[in-house]
């Protein structure tokens, strides 16, 4: 059974600082490891995709990499701004799977202090 | 294009009652998706439709919760009867069948409280 764990649980940073995002997984054989942002009350905005033959994916101040050998992905955001603070939830997707049904991590709540 | 709609945002009842929720999806998705997500917690899949057709309903727990999606557009989930540990928020996703695996979307969610 694949199981999904998110470092920390708990993220509080100046603005303007660099920060790293740590997401493993137990079960090594997936299709694919997805980011994701949830803000209060709302529901889950996809940020970036890793195909398990990729190593990272990039869009704006956003970077995630993929070790899939170790089970383990980061998401990097450079230069935090006050409007990232959310819960950043990763997900993966296993190969065997039928239809596209995802496994997620408990999620990082990040709080970005102006 | 519209989002997914969910109603009601917010739901509040006793144990034992019974509730249900509603998801219109993205025009034209034909795979849709019901999450449960307890507070502190990722979502976990309860079901997943491929048109009208159950996909997987393997983390559904069938003797309290049900889901149907007749017409193969929207879709009800429904509790009953509700426990404590059902108070969770439940979201609902849509894919397109000409999109990618990722392109999931999700609702806003419906949070139910019980008491």
């Amino acid at each position: 059974k694949q199981e999904v764990t998110q470092i920390p649980a708990a993220l509080s940073v100046p603005e303007g600082e660099n920060l790293v995002l740590n997401c493993s997984f137990t079960d090594s054989a997936i299709y694919n490891l997805q980011w994701f942002r949830q803000d209060p009350g709302k529901g889950l905005t996809s940020l970036l995709l890793i195909q398990s033959s990729q190593r990272e994916q990039t869009s704006g101040r956003l970077n995630a990499s993929l070790d899939k050998s170790s089970g383990r992905s980061t998401l990097y955001i450079a230069a935090s701004q006050p409007g990232d603070s959310a819960t950043y939830l990763c997900a993966v997707r296993q190969a065997e799977t039928s239809g596209s049904r995802l496994t997620f991590g408990e999620g990082t709540q990040l709080t970005v202090n102006p | 294009e519209a989002g997914v709609a969910q109603s009601p945002r917010y739901k509040i009842i006793e144990k034992r009652q019974s509730v249900a929720f509603w998801c219109n999806p993205i025009s034209g998705h034909a795979t849709l998706y019901w999450y449960q997500q307890i507070l502190g917690q990722g979502p976990k899949l309860l079901i997943q439709f491929q048109n009208n057709g159950v996909v997987d309903d393997s983390q559904l727990p069938k003797d309290r919760f049900s889901a149907e999606r007749l017409k193969g557009v929207d879709s009800t989930l429904k509790i009953q009867p509700a426990k404590l540990e059902d108070s969770a928020v439940y979201l609902c996703a849509s894919r397109s069948p000409c999109g990618g695996l990722e392109e999931q979307y999700f609702g806003p969610g419906t949070r139910l409280t019980v008491t």
